[in-house]
């Protein structure tokens, strides 16, 4: 496509229950983020991926979540057991590889908005 | 710790008026910083980036920052403020844009509301 893809756009769930997030990236972008913005608190790093490197988990909030990303492209957050305090906006961003290894301006999607009751 | 800081969550301007959004950041090292702007139900869009050499960036929409060094700051102005810049503007800080990515840091957000 011809933008980064995020689905669903809108997700309701019951506390306690499992999500996913899916995250189609622009075709080629080898480097993928997931980021999440909160009411009030800015958007906070969760986690990135760059080709076939060991991916930077450095912002995972706790075990319960986690992400993968299959064949470098698309890319799966799953939030296990959701709590109350994970209802939030999950955005996720995707960038090219430049030469000399800098890497381009971060593209976003809209956004997947996580409601946990 | 590097650390993003923008002042005011919300801001009201005039249709026609100065725009000005602050931003301060905190780093040991060179920053990479970062101007993005979301409107509503959208994701972020880039307005303008500082790396190296000029300290006066131009963006897009008429907007532009001046990186002061000994200030540490990175504020964003706009001289005439149009209907369609509502919308929430984020700064965010980078210190590296090498192999390892672009692992931004965010400050809180500032929402401009435009008065007709």
């Amino acid at each position: 496509g011809a933008g980064v893809s995020q689905s669903p756009s809108n997700k309701v769930t019951e506390k306690g229950k499992d999500v996913e997030l899916r995250c189609d990236p622009i075709s080629g972008h080898t480097a993928l983020y997931w980021y999440r913005q909160s009411l009030g608190q800015g958007l906070e790093f969760l986690i990135y991926f760059q080709g076939n490197s060991a991916p930077d988990k450095s912002g995972l909030p706790s075990d319960r979540f986690s992400a993968e990303r299959t064949g470098g492209s698309v890319s799966t957050l799953t939030i296990q057991r959701t709590q109350q305090e994970d209802s939030a906006v999950y955005l996720c961003a995707s960038s090219s590889r430049r030469p000399g290894g800098l890497t381009g301006e971060l593209f976003f999607g809209e956004g997947s908005r996580l409601t946990v009751l | 710790a590097q650390s993003v800081t923008q002042l005011g969550s919300h801001v009201s301007v005039s249709e026609g008026a100065l725009v000005l959004l602050r931003c301060n950041y905190s780093s040991s090292v060179p920053p990479y910083l970062f101007w993005y702007v979301q409107y509503p139900n959208q994701g972020l869009q880039l307005l303008l980036k500082y790396t190296t050499g000029a300290t006066l960036v131009k963006g897009i929409n008429g907007f532009e920052a001046e990186f002061k060094k000994s200030e540490t700051s990175f504020h964003l102005t706009k001289p005439s403020a149009h209907m369609s810049d509502a919308a929430e503007y984020f700064c965010a800080y980078s210190d590296e844009i090498k192999a390892a990515g672009n692992k931004l840091t965010f400050g809180g957000g500032t929402r401009v509301l435009v008065k007709p």
